[in-house]
């Protein structure tokens, strides 16, 4: 059984701080890091799929880093907004699409 | 992106009758879809894998005879609850792929069994 951990499990940050948090996977046997944002009601939305070690995403104001040699990801927010609340979710994938989920990260950004 | 379209959003139902959700790629035709079932406070997990004309793939513990999966075409997968009792109430959620690293997401179901 592949082993996903995500922490902090809930964030709680003012508008205009910065965040960031972990997701951790096995280190062996890696084929891909899928980062979800899941909005309440609303299909999860693919952020990032990163592959190589040392990869690092950036859409906007969110950012992604891989080291597969340790098995984390780190998933960067700067500046919050309200509308970045949601859950935040990791996945390990394997062949086929297949995904093994962290337990999420739920970010609430307070005005 | 690609859309999947996943019915109903939300269903009651009562103890021992049967559930039937859709799974539906519109944009695109899915080779491989998968089920996953969330209990409060944890994580997704992957219940079974489908492909399109084949038996489907599930994971330990998930009764295959319960859980009823279906994937007759390369744009629907059918997962159908029979039987359903108060401990299947849960949120279930598809995913499709094409085969390569993405998969995308139906907007879930959240089923209650009273």
């Amino acid at each position: 059984i592949l082993n996903v951990e995500q922490s902090p499990q809930s964030l709680h940050v003012q508008e205009g701080d910065s965040t960031n948090f972990t997701c951790s996977f096995p280190s062996s046997n890696f084929y891909a890091l899928h980062w979800y944002r899941w909005e309440t009601a609303k299909s999860p939305e693919a952020l990032f799929v990163m592959t190589l070690n040392g990869d690092e995403k950036k859409k906007g104001r969110i950012s992604a880093t891989l080291n597969t040699k340790e098995g984390y990801s780190y998933l960067y927010i700067k500046g919050s907004q309200p509308e970045d609340s949601a859950t935040y979710l990791c996945a390990f994938g394997g062949a086929g699409n297949m995904l093994t989920f962290g337990g999420g990260t739920r970010l609430m950004v307070k005005p | 992106g690609a859309v999947v379209s996943q019915h109903p959003s939300w269903v009651i139902c009562k103890s021992g009758t049967s559930v039937k959700i859709e799974c539906r790629s519109l944009d695109f035709q899915a080779t491989t879809m998968f089920w996953y079932r969330q209990f409060p406070k944890q994580s997704l997990m992957l219940m079974a894998t489908s492909n399109e004309g084949s038996k489907a793939t599930y994971e330990q513990g998930v009764e295959k005879d319960k859980f009823l999966i279906n994937h007759a075409s390369l744009t629907l997968s059918t997962l159908t609850v029979t039987s359903a009792h108060p401990e299947d109430s849960s949120f279930y959620i598809c995913s499709a792929g094409t085969g390569g690293t993405e998969a995308f997401f139906g907007q879930g179901t959240r089923l209650t069994v009273v």
